[in-house]
């Protein structure tokens, strides 16, 4: 496997349920995010971490819920959710958080579809 | 206001034409301008970076930077039907966080 890989590819769950997605990056990289992209919106920073410490909750509901074991793995717990909270979650990794020229440069999965019925 | 505006299109032109996909931003900060390109079902994946001002050229690719103007462009010569995804403008300051635009769909009929 190379790059950042995202389990499960498409998701569909009740508004009762609890799920977890999983990122993985193959890449040695020290910093991992959480994104949400809906459709005609920016893509929505969620989570930051760094060396497995979570610098940055973007005012996320607390119905997601991170966690990030080691530097390689990081997953995103998930209940009673909302159906506008059905998106395309994507992982992305870099080597640093932004810094210097470009040590912050982010790689992608391909993401996770989630559909909340 | 936005902190980054991109026109969502979608733009449709014809193989071979030359394609120019811009943003504009509201913070005279950043510093390091990114385009990402996604395919269906797929991820950004970067395609090219720029810091500061200036041009930057990559094969049929050319990525421009007016920090004067607050506008960055990206400019595709030669589409082919392959281009075919949405492009997402990006940008951030030393240490800040990357904000992104809506992105453009982009379509090249062959």
């Amino acid at each position: 496997e190379t790059g950042v890989t995202q389990t499960p590819r498409h998701l569909v769950m009740g508004m009762t349920n609890k799920k977890s997605l999983k990122c993985e990056q193959h890449l040695g990289h020290n910093a991992m995010y959480w994104y949400k992209q809906s459709a005609k919106k920016p893509l929505e920073l969620m989570f930051v971490y760094n060396f497995k410490e979570q610098t940055e909750n973007n005012s996320v509901p607390s119905r997601f819920s991170p966690e990030c074991p080691n530097s390689s793995h990081l997953f995103l717990h998930l209940h009673t959710l909302q159906p506008e909270d059905s998106a395309l979650y994507l992982c992305a990794s870099s080597q640093d958080l932004a810094g210097g020229p470009f040590n912050g440069e982010q790689y992608f999965g391909p993401g996770t579809r989630l559909t909340v019925t | 206001q936005k902190e980054v505006e991109q026109d969502p299109g979608p733009l449709s032109v014809p193989e071979g034409a030359i394609v120019s996909l811009n943003c504009t931003y509201s913070n005279s900060a950043f510093q390091y301008f990114m385009w990402y390109r996604q395919y269906s079902r797929k991820g950004p994946e970067l395609l090219m970076y720029t810091y500061s001002s200036g041009n930057k050229e990559d094969g049929r690719f050319t990525a421009q930077v007016d920090k004067s103007s607050k506008y960055i462009s990206l400019f595709i010569r030669d589409s082919q039907p392959s281009d075919s995804a949405t492009y997402l403008c990006a940008m951030r300051n030393q240490g800040g966080k990357l904000i992104f635009g809506q992105g453009t769909e982009l379509s090249v009929k062959p």
